[in-house]
């Protein structure tokens, strides 16, 4: 089965400060992997994906993660921080091809102090 | 932006009641979806729905859980009696052709007291 795990449950960090969030997942075959974040108050929305290609990908607001299928990682990157980012950030991996179900990790808790 | 829309956004309810959990899926999306969250916990998937019918359901979506597409524009979900570990919010999602990226509302979130 499947299963993904988030390193840190809580990262506090000032602003401009650089950031990195670890997911690791678990599945044996080729897999879609997501970063979805939460900001306070409102609903899920994605951050970036990668479904195949580059193993580099960037998504909005300044924001990149790297698979790295050997280690079967897929970290959420930032250089500078800002306030505007405090959310929760969640991954996510489904198996590649047609439909799957979306499952997720416990989530991080990224609070920017200005 | 194509948006999916839940309703309501907050339920309180009686242990025991059922429970109705309204979406509008983006318009052209085939695939959809009900999870939830609850507080602390990560997002669980509950149930996906294809071509009218359930595609898959997780261990948690048991015989008080039901869906259904009553029109050509809601997804509902529909909880018969309701405990109080059923208080979560309640995220309903929508894809497209290619099933794999999800669009999310903004969640329902219900109290059981």
């Amino acid at each position: 089965a499947q299963s993904v795990s988030q390193h840190n449950h809580h990262v506090i960090l000032s602003e401009a400060a650089s950031l990195e969030l670890g997911c690791n997942y678990s599945y044996g075959g080729t897999v879609n992997l997501f970063w979805y974040v939460q900001y306070p108050g409102q609903h899920l929305q994605l951050l970036l994906k990668y479904f195949s290609g580059d193993p580099l990908v960037k998504g909005i607001k300044g924001f990149e993660a790297e698979f790295i299928k050997s280690k079967f990682s897929f970290n959420l990157r930032k250089p500078s921080v800002q306030w505007s980012d405090t959310a929760e950030y969640f991954c996510a991996v489904t198996a590649a091809g047609g439909y799957n179900k979306l499952i997720f990790g416990a989530g991080t808790r990224l609070a920017v102090h200005p | 932006e194509p948006e999916v829309t839940q309703t309501p956004s907050h339920q309180v309810t009686q242990m025991g009641q059922e429970v109705i959990l309204r979406c509008v899926p983006i318009s052209n999306h085939l695939y959809f979806y009900w999870y939830r969250q609850i507080l602390g916990q990560k997002v669980e998937f509950l149930v996906s729905f294809y071509n009218n019918e359930i595609s898959e359901k997780s261990e948690i979506f048991d015989d008080q859980f039901s869906v259904e597409r009553p029109d050509g524009s809601n997804f509902t979900l529909k909880i018969r009696s309701t405990k109080l570990e059923d208080s979560a919010m309640y995220f309903c999602a929508s894809s497209g052709a290619g099933a794999n990226v999800l669009t999310f509302g903004a969640g329902s979130r219900l109290t059981v007291l």
